[in-house]
Order: structure tokens, then sequence, then C-alpha cells
């Protein structure tokens, strides 16, 4: 089982929708948890920290639950500056400067 | 800009050329890693540096050789590489790899190497 699973899409979704990524994640002690974007040939930038109470950053909404080692994003009235790959990046086992990152979801957002 | 950088962006080298791969961090972080993005693959951590020492070589071979000189430089050595090493190579770097919650890291642009 891969570390941390995600879907690879691509996700075809028009201006203004709602769309959401899954997450799992196999390793129980892992402490904690960011969604990265990456642009088409750069280098991954961190969009949010996901916590256990749930977080908002404007149009973005992130949860994580624990009990069943899933995490999601939610992008509501997607914009076409949307499009990218997102990375669903938890922390090894009682080793926080190791990042374990999944291969990805593309979404890709037309007009 | 995100404060880290690489040279070169771009690098296409023969099996049997010896090179280096730089980073550079401005932003008075303590710790520094080397990252391998092949394509279609999750990002692999190849090496962690924490004030200057290296913590972490994640089985790496052994024609990759990393070198910190001090906090805010990094570099990684090629020596015979092989075409299967050919990927994007990103350096990031984060303030306190010690804290108990996840630090952030910050990640430099990356070298795209071609080996031929």
């Amino acid at each position: 089982r891969k570390e941390v699973e995600q879907d690879p899409g691509p996700f075809n979704v028009p201006e203004g929708a709602t769309v959401a990524f899954n997450c799992t994640y196999s390793n129980s002690a892992s402490q904690s948890f960011f969604w990265y974007r990456q642009d088409c040939r750069k280098e991954p930038k961190l969009l949010m920290s996901v916590y256990s109470s749930g977080n908002e950053d404007g149009r973005f909404t992130a949860q994580l639950n624990r009990a069943s080692q899933y995490i999601s994003l939610l992008i509501r009235d997607s914009k076409l500056s949307d499009s990218a790959t997102y990375l669903c990046v938890v922390t090894a086992e009682y080793n926080t400067d190791k990042l374990i990152f999944g291969t990805g979801t593309r979404l890709q957002v037309f007009p | 800009e995100t404060g880290v950088t690489q040279t070169p962006r771009h690098l296409v080298m023969g099996m049997t050329n010896k090179k280096s791969l730089k980073c550079e961090q401005h932003l008075g972080h303590n710790a520094m890693y080397w990252y391998k993005q092949s394509a279609k693959k999750p990002l692999e951590l190849m090496f962690v540096y924490s004030l200057e020492e290296r913590v972490e070589n994640n089985s790496v071979p052994s024609r990759f050789s990393p070198e910190c000189p001090n906090s805010s430089h990094l570099f990684l050595h090629l020596h015979t590489l092989q075409p299967e090493d050919s990927a994007l190579y990103l350096c990031a770097s984060s303030q306190d790899p010690y804290r108990d919650s996840g630090d952030t890291q910050y990640f430099g642009p990356g070298t795209r190497l071609t080996v031929l």
C-alpha cells in the first residue's frame, strides 16, 4: 500500500464549480498534514495546513479524519487559475522533518 | 519568489560527466533538503541537512553526493549517472526541523536534469 494515495485525475471542471480531492495515508502515527499546489513545471508551494478541526482559507477548505486516515480539500467557485496539481503531504512517523508526498491530483478548470 | 534559488535550472549531461547542482536559501533557515521528482511518481526525499549535518540519507546511490558547507548553501554532486536519474531535482529549506509540529518547507524552482 502506498504511504499517501491520491486519485491522479485529471479532474476537468468548469469555472465556478466545486471540486473535492481526497487523500488517504497509511501511517496512523503521522502528525502533520498539508496540501501543496504545484503548477506545471514549477516547484510545489504550500497551499494550506490541515487540522483535525478543519480549516478554511477563502474558497479552500481542508478536512482531516484521523480515524479514517483521510484528508480532503474542497475548492469552491473554481477559477481558471486553480488549474494545477494538488499534492497531499503527511509527515513521517515521529520524524517531522520528513515529508511524504502523494503523486498529486491534477485539476483543469475550463471556461 | 520563495527565497530558495537553484542553479542551473536545466542540465544535460553524459553518463561519464561530473556536475554539481547548487541550492541557496535566503530565509535564515536551519534545515535543507534534496528531493527527486520523476514523472508520475511521488516526490522522493533524498537527503536532509540540519545545522549543516546530514541527518537523513534515504538509500540514495553513491553517485549522488551531497555537501552542505553552511546553513545557506547545499550542493548535490553528480557523477557517473544513469539515464533513469533524469528528473527534476528540488531543493527545499525549513526553519526548525525539530519542532513538534510539521515544519513548512519552502521549495526552490528545481533543476531539470537529463542524462544521456
